[in-house]
């Protein structure tokens, strides 16, 4: 089982539209968690962190269910310039070092 | 001013060469990273550092060996190039310390062996 699960897509949504996507990882004593963006042939950046009461910039909000161990993000009146790959990223516990773990990315692709 | 700069950004070479890739930071920070991004898009850290000490070190073939020569560079040299090294490398920094955030990632290396 991989360490960070997410639906690969694509999500082809119209512009406007509220959309959703979620994101599962296996190690319970995993301690932050975050959304990253990449947009085509891109480095990965920094979109939002999830804290466990939920939090919302703009357009954007994430949830964390520690419970379930389950991430999500909501994106409300998608725009054309939201299409791009969302990384689900969490940092496990280990002995050393802040050693991002990747899911495989949501892709997103906004049309008119 | 780039914050995490690499070169190079394209780098096509033959099997069985042996090839480096740089990255420099002026961010102060004192962990830097490399992660690899395979043709399915998927990222996987390869190599961490910490003020020059090696702190992590995934399964990774021992054909590849970072160099840290101080805090702000971070080298990757790939001996005997296979076909299946054909990905893009990002390296990346953090303030590290324990901090979870700050993870600043470089523009990649998209290398392609033939």
């Amino acid at each position: 089982r991989k360490e960070v699960e997410q639906d690969p897509g694509p999500f082809n949504v119209p512009e406007g539209a509220t959309v959703a996507f979620n994101c599962t990882y296996s190690n319970s004593a995993s301690q932050s968690f975050f959304w990253y963006r990449q947009d085509c042939r891109k480095e990965p950046k920094l979109l939002m962190s999830v804290y466990s009461s939920g939090n919302e910039d703009g357009r954007f909000t994430a949830q964390l269910n520690r419970a379930s161990q389950y991430i999500s993000l909501l994106i409300r009146d998608s725009k054309l310039s939201d299409s791009a790959t969302y990384l689900c990223v969490v940092i496990p516990i280990t002995g050393g070092g802040n050693k991002l773990t990747f899911g495989t990315g949501t892709q997103l692709k906004v049309e008119l | 001013d780039t914050a995490v700069s690499q070169t190079p950004k394209y780098l096509v070479t033959q099997m069985g060469n042996d090839k480096s890739i740089k990255c420099e930071q002026n961010l102060g920070h004192d962990t830097m990273y490399w992660y690899k991004q395979d043709s399915k898009k998927f990222l996987k850290i390869m190599f961490s550092y910490n003020n020059k000490e090696l702190i992590i070190n995934e399964t990774v073939p021992n054909r590849f060996s970072p160099k840290s020569p101080d805090k702000a560079h971070l080298n990757l040299h790939i001996n005997s190039l296979e076909l299946g090294d054909s990905a893009v490398y990002f390296c990346a920094s953090s303030p590290g310390g324990g901090a979870n955030y700050g993870y600043t990632f470089g523009s990649g290396t998209r290398l392609t062996v033939v």
